[in-house]
């Protein structure tokens, strides 16, 4: 069965642009959560969705935020995009209350 | 605050021979916990988790060690390969905190030399 897809891979953008970033979860998985890779941070929660609803979120500011659509499929935005928020964003899926999670190959943003 | 601490940023053994990645917690909440390996341009793929309830799992090459008094977990491979090199996370989670949310440690890389 197909994996977790994350489009676009990779994206340069300019400082105080805004990204949305795409995620599909694995067929019959209504879970999706996000997080952001940086070398110094390892990986750092974003947020997670179920049912489009959004049930928990990290410690990230406001300018972060997300949905999840009628068919578990999840976007991300980053408004107002800083040096800092260069990183790899990695979406995962999992079926509901279980841990397992799938990970996507990720989407590399890097802001000049 | 990190929750999650993997203290050792790479690790470097032969092959056939053990590898051994460690992995503390602060948080006597977490009462489920995972690793996981990523290999570079790819998200992180799950090998192996464990319960609080137990404190051994064991999967083929793969064993987790879960020692709750220490609030310390182990990940064991043996024989080591060569394709088991990559960045080895360790995670962890309230399950009955209902947060659904993954704490992770910052990695180690496993070299595994031929």
């Amino acid at each position: 069965k197909a994996g977790v897809t994350q489009t676009p891979r990779y994206l340069i953008k300019t400082r105080g642009q805004q990204v949305t970033l795409s995620c599909s979860p694995i067929s019959g998985h209504r879970s999706v959560s996000w997080y952001q890779q940086t070398p110094g941070q390892g990986l750092q929660f974003l947020f997670e969705y179920f049912s489009e609803t959004q049930r928990n979120k990290g410690n990230f500011p406001g300018r972060f935020s997300g949905r999840q659509f009628s068919n578990s499929r999840s976007e991300m935005n980053v408004s107002t995009l800083e040096l800092g928020d260069s990183a790899l964003y990695l979406c995962a899926s999992s079926l509901q209350d279980s841990y397992g999670y799938t990970f996507g190959s990720g989407t590399r943003l890097t802001v000049v | 605050d990190q929750q999650v601490k993997q203290n050792s940023p790479s690790l470097s053994v032969q092959e056939g021979r053990i590898s051994i990645l460690n992995c503390d917690y602060t948080n006597s909440m977490f009462d489920y916990f995972l690793w996981y390996k990523k290999y570079p341009a790819e998200g992180p793929t799950f090998l192996i988790s464990i319960s609080s309830i137990k404190d051994k799992n064991e999967d083929g090459r793969f064993t987790v060690f879960l020692n709750k008094s220490a609030k310390h977990l182990s990940l064991h491979i043996v024989p080591s390969q060569p394709g088991d090199s990559a960045v080895y996370f360790c995670a962890a989670a309230d399950s009955g905190g209902s947060n659904y949310k993954l704490t992770f440690g910052k990695g180690t890389l496993l070299t595994v030399n031929p």
